[in-house]
């Protein structure tokens, strides 16, 4: 399979803290995405890195991108209690112009307030 | 929700009934996706469409079939539900710039219970 493969799978934080969810994957991709999922909702995306990139920003989030290990991370700063849902990496493996992307697992993240 | 409904939000059905799930857009975007999310497996994709009347099967398309007659719309139908076809079902769509960005915009999900 080359679904992304993501850990932890929960995370429970007190708010103000950071929450880092990594995600690993299996071959060559265009781009990595993060998407976020509140509870009986549908997914939101979040942020897209580009596989010539490795770094991006975007307010209080941080993406990292690893392409020689085939890993990336999600940064949340400073949480808050509206962080909690669960994140997904999904990835674009280069599946021509299709627009498919392969989702993991997910990471439920619980911010305590 | 990035106008995208989906409908019905809920449906409760027998085994062997067939169903049908209605996905339907306003952004006028080309791609379109159907997913089923089932705990422990994440967002699995089961077909997919790349214009009108283009389609195409995804991770578990088994026991599915799409329509797509019209931009706007994305049909999903079950032809003989199953208990193991109980999920959740989410539509997405897509336009895949110059870029080669894809980002994806979901609809708020149809819960299916076959009983």
């Amino acid at each position: 399979s080359q679904q992304g493969e993501e850990d932890p799978q929960a995370l429970s934080i007190q708010e103000g803290e950071n929450a880092t969810m990594n995600c690993s994957y299996k071959t060559s991709i265009n781009n990595l995405q993060w998407y976020r999922q509140n509870s009986g909702r549908g997914l939101v995306h979040l942020i897209l890195i580009r596989s010539n990139e490795r770094e991006k920003h975007s307010g209080r989030l941080r993406v990292t991108l690893d392409t020689s290990k085939k890993s990336s991370s999600l940064l949340i700063t400073a949480s808050r209690a509206a962080d909690t849902a669960s994140y997904f990496c999904a990835t674009d493996f280069r599946s021509g112009n299709t627009g498919k992307l392969i989702f993991g697992q997910g990471t439920t993240l619980q911010v305590k307030p | 929700d990035a106008g995208i409904t989906q409908s019905p939000r809920h449906k409760v059905t027998e085994t062997g009934t067939p169903v049908t799930l209605r996905c339907h857009q306003t952004e006028n975007h080309r791609y379109m996706y159907w997913y089923r999310q089932d705990p422990g497996h994440g967002l699995r994709l089961i077909h997919y469409s790349y214009g009108v009347k283009d389609t195409d099967k995804g991770e578990v398309s088994d026991g599915y079939s799409v329509s797509r007659s019209k931009t706007e719309d994305f049909l999903l139908t079950l032809e003989s539900a199953t208990s193991s076809q109980t999920s959740v079902y989410f539509c997405a769509i897509s336009d895949v710039g110059l870029e080669q960005e894809n980002e994806q915009f979901f609809g708020p999900g149809t819960r299916l219970t076959v009983l």
